[in-house]
C-alpha cells in the first residue's frame, strides 16, 4: 500500500509561513474529504492538527490551515513558531475502506 | 479525555506473535472506531487495522494476512495481534480512536503514547 508523498524537509523563520503538501492520487486524496493532519514531536503521541481537509480540534491554534486541490492536500502554517518544530504527516481514507499516510515532513525552525 | 495506554511485550523473537493490548479510560469503547498504527525506526507511520466496537474489521492489504485486531467492550480493550513477526516489525505501535465528524469518520483524534515493540532473538 503506497504512502503519500510529503516533502522530507521544510523549514522557515519564525513569523514566516509554510506550506507542507501532500501528495496522493484519485484512489485518496483526490476522492474523499477525509484528509487529515498530525503533529509529532519525537517521543510523544501524535497530535491531531487538522481534520476532514481543513476543520481545526478545538484547542488547535488558528496558525494552521488545510486545503486541498485534486489529488493534492496542503497544510499550511502561518505566524511559525518554534514550538511547531515538529514532524508532521498527512493522512486520507483511501477506497477500499482504509487509511494511509504520507511519508512525513520534518518542519525546521531557522 | 478520553485517554489509551497500549502495553504489551517490548521483545519479541523472530517468527513468533506480537501481542498488544490497548486499554481505554475515561470513556467508553463503544460506538467508535479503534485502530492501530506503527512507526518502525526512522520512518514514517502505517496504518495497520481498525476495528468498530461491534466487531467490524478492516486491515491493511500489505498485512492483512498476519494481522488481526480484537475488542473487548467488558474490559475496554481493544487487541492486536500479529504473527510471523521479523526484524522489519520492530516500531512502536500506537491505538488511537477514530474520530466521528458530520462528514464522516476519517481521521484519529486520539492517541495513546505508543509501545516500542523489538523484533529479536
Amino acid at each position: 500500500q503506497s504512502a503519500l508523498t510529503q516533502p522530507a524537509s521544510v523549514s522557515g523563520s519564525p513569523g514566516q509561513s509554510i506550506t507542507i503538501s501532500c501528495t496522493g492520487t484519485s484512489s485518496d486524496v483526490g476522492d474523499y474529504n477525509f484528509v487529515s493532519w498530525y503533529q509529532h514531536h519525537p517521543g510523544k503521541a501524535p497530535k491531531l492538527m487538522i481534520y476532514d481537509v481543513s476543520n481545526r480540534p478545538s484547542g488547535v491554534s488558528n496558525r494552521f490551515s488545510g486545503s486541498k486541490s485534486g489529488n493534492t492536500a496542503s497544510l499550511t502554517i502561518s505566524g511559525l513558531q518554534a514550538e511547531d518544530e515538529a514532524d508532521y504527516y498527512c493522512s486520507s481514507w483511501r477506497s477500499g475502506s482504509t487509511y494511509v499516510f504520507g511519508t512525513g515532513t520534518k518542519v525546521t525552525v531557522l | 479525555q478520553v485517554q489509551l495506554q497500549e502495553s504489551g511485550p517490548g521483545l519479541v523473537k523472530p517468527s513468533e506473535t506480537l501481542s498488544l493490548t490497548c486499554t481505554v479510560s475515561r470513556g467508553s469503547i463503544s460506538s467508535y472506531y479503534w485502530s492501530w498504527i506503527r512507526q518502525p525506526p526512522g520512518e514514517g507511520l502505517e496504518w495497520i487495522a481498525y476495528i468498530y466496537y461491534s466487531g467490524r474489521t478492516n486491515y491493511n492489504p500489505s498485512l492483512k494476512s498476519r494481522v488481526t485486531i480484537s475488542v473487548d467492550t467488558t474490559k475496554n480493550q481493544v487487541s492486536l495481534k500479529l504473527t510471523s513477526v521479523t526484524a522489519a516489525d520492530t516500531a512502536v505501535y500506537y491505538c488511537a480512536r477514530i474520530g466521528r465528524s458530520v462528514a464522516g469518520t476519517g481521521y484519529f483524534d486520539y492517541w495513546g503514547q505508543g509501545a516500542l515493540v523489538t523484533v529479536s532473538s
